[in-house]
């Protein structure tokens, strides 16, 4: 059972289009990150979200941590081929290390 | 460019033998962690190393052992090779152990295990 799970598991859209992924867990955390991962290479942090509710913009790309902090989102306004990639949540939890575990990941294939 | 290296890039191991990665941290940066990433899978956490000692551990068996330098360089060494062993290996250095820490990646390696 994973501690993090991310849908959906694959996506396959069309340049321009809008999308959501989603992350979500039953345990509280005190930080959710997101990172992209392209292929041959590591996984590149994108935002860290740290208080229930916050909502962050990059770009095209908005992340929101849930009210509980058990949950989050990101969102893509008008996708490009550029945003291809793994997205993939890593929490860390309440009381625990501070080692992030992370998710299964969404894949995302924006075709031009 | 995240400024942390890992050597080799790919790797072909048989099956019983052993393998040793190796991991360039960013300067400056005393902790790094050590992962394990299957075909579809996000990164599964092995452990980490924070000034030298063993900071923590994920659900790894002892054949996983690894050694942090004084120069903050770092290796992960798997015996007995499986099958199963087959992923990519990520190691990420960050400075220190606190809450938030940005973590930065290598490129990691490639392990096949035949």
């Amino acid at each position: 059972t994973q501690l993090l799970e991310q849908s959906p598991q694959f996506l396959s859209i069309q340049e321009g289009e809008n999308l959501t992924v989603y992350c979500n867990s039953s345990s509280v955390f005190s930080s959710l990150q997101w990172y992209r991962q392209e292929p041959g290479e590591g996984p590149v942090l994108l935002v860290t979200v740290v208080t229930g509710g916050e909502v962050k913009k990059l770009k095209r790309l908005t992340f929101q941590f849930g009210d509980a902090r058990k949950d989050s989102s990101l969102h893509i306004t008008a996708a490009q081929p550029g945003d291809t990639g793994l997205y993939l949540c890593a929490g860390e939890r309440t009381g625990g290390s501070y080692i992030p575990t992370f998710g299964r990941g969404t894949s995302l294939i924006v075709h031009p | 460019e995240t400024g942390v290296t890992q050597s080799p890039t790919h790797l072909i191991k048989t099956r019983g033998q052993q393998v040793t990665l190796r991991c360039s941290s960013q300067s400056g940066h005393n902790t790094v962690s050590w992962y394990q990433q299957a075909l579809g899978q996000g990164p599964q956490f092995i452990f980490q190393y924070y000034r030298e000692e063993e900071n923590g551990r994920g659900n790894f068996p002892p054949r996983f052992s690894g050694l942090q330098f004084p120069n903050y360089s770092s290796e992960l060494n798997v015996n007995a090779l499986e099958l199963d062993d087959s992923a990519l290996y990520l190691c990420a250095s960050s400075l220190g152990v606190v809450e938030n820490t940005e973590a930065f990646f290598g490129q990691g390696t490639r392990l096949t295990v035949v």
